[in-house]
C-alpha cells in the first residue's frame, strides 16, 4: 500500500522563477492538503483540495496556487519565488471532507525548495 | 482552535516511559486533542487523538485530564527511534477540512 508520494524531493530555484510540486495521495484517499514548513518551525497550512476544488486556504498569498486531478493527485504551484519561500513543502492526504477521522492526515516526505 | 502549550524540549532514557505534557486550558467541548510527531527529515506522523476518554493504540497512550485542560502523551518504552518533535494539536470535531495548526512542539531526545 503506497503512502503519500511527493516529487521532486529537492530542488533549487532563483528569485522570480516559478515552481511546481507534485503529490500522489495514499491509496484510497481523496483529499489532499499542502503545508509549508520553514526551518525550525512547525508546518503551516497552505490549502486543501477535495473533489478538484480548493476547499480551504490558509494565510498565503495568491502566488501559491494548486490543482487536484480526477485521480486525486495534486500540484502546488508557486509563482514569483521569494527567498522566504525556501522551505519544506509537505503534502498530506485523508479520506473525505467531514467525519471523525479528518484530522488523521498521512504526510509525504516533502519537497525541499531552496530559493537563491 | 484552542492554543496549546508544550515544553520546548525533553530528555528520556531508552527503555523508560516518555511522558509528554500539553496544556490546552481554553479547549472547547467539541475539540479533539491530536498528537503528531516528526522525525528529522520526514513528514509528520499521526500518533493518536482523543476527546475526553483516555486512548491507547500500538504507538502510545493519551491521558486527558477530567477538565480536559491538559493531556499527556505516553510512549511506554521509548527507543532511540522515538527521538522526534512531538506536536499537540487541538481541533474541532467533525471539522470540514484538513487544516491542522501546528505549534512549536516538544523536541524529545531519547538517550541510550
Amino acid at each position: 500500500d503506497a503512502g503519500v508520494t511527493q516529487s521532486p524531493t529537492h530542488l533549487i530555484k532563483t528569485r522570480g522563477q516559478q515552481v511546481t510540486l507534485r503529490c500522489s495521495p495514499k491509496s484510497g484517499h481523496d483529499t489532499v492538503s499542502w503545508y509549508q514548513q520553514a526551518l525550525g518551525q512547525g508546518p503551516q497550512f497552505i490549502f486543501q483540495y477535495y473533489e478538484e476544488e480548493e476547499r480551504q486556504r490558509g494565510n498565503f498569498p495568491d502566488r501559491f496556487s494548486g490543482h487536484q486531478f480526477p485521480n486525486y493527485s495534486s500540484e502546488l504551484n508557486v509563482n514569483a519565488l521569494l527567498l522566504g519561500d525556501s522551505a519544506l513543502y509537505l503534502c498530506a492526504s485523508s479520506l473525505g471532507l467531514r467525519g471523525p477521522n479528518t484530522g488523521e492526515l498521512f504526510f509525504g516526505e516533502g519537497s525541499r525548495l531552496t530559493v537563491l | 482552535d484552542a492554543k496549546t502549550t508544550q515544553p520546548t524540549s525533553m530528555d528520556c532514557a531508552e527503555g523508560r516511559a516518555a511522558n509528554l505534557p500539553c496544556n490546552h486550558s481554553t479547549i472547547s467541548g467539541n475539540e479533539y486533542v491530536y498528537w503528531y510527531r516528526q522525525i528529522h527529515s520526514q513528514g509528520p506522523q499521526y500518533i493518536i487523538h482523543g476527546l475526553k476518554n483516555n486512548e491507547t493504540n500500538e504507538m502510545a497512550s493519551l491521558i486527558i485530564t477530567e477538565d480536559r485542560k491538559s493531556s499527556t502523551l505516553i510512549l511506554p518504552h521509548a527507543t532511540l527511534r522515538d527521538t522526534a518533535v512531538y506536536y499537540c494539536i487541538v481541533r474541532v470535531a467533525n471539522y470540514a477540512g484538513n487544516m491542522l495548526t501546528f505549534g512549536g512542539g516538544t523536541r524529545l531526545m531519547v538517550k541510550p
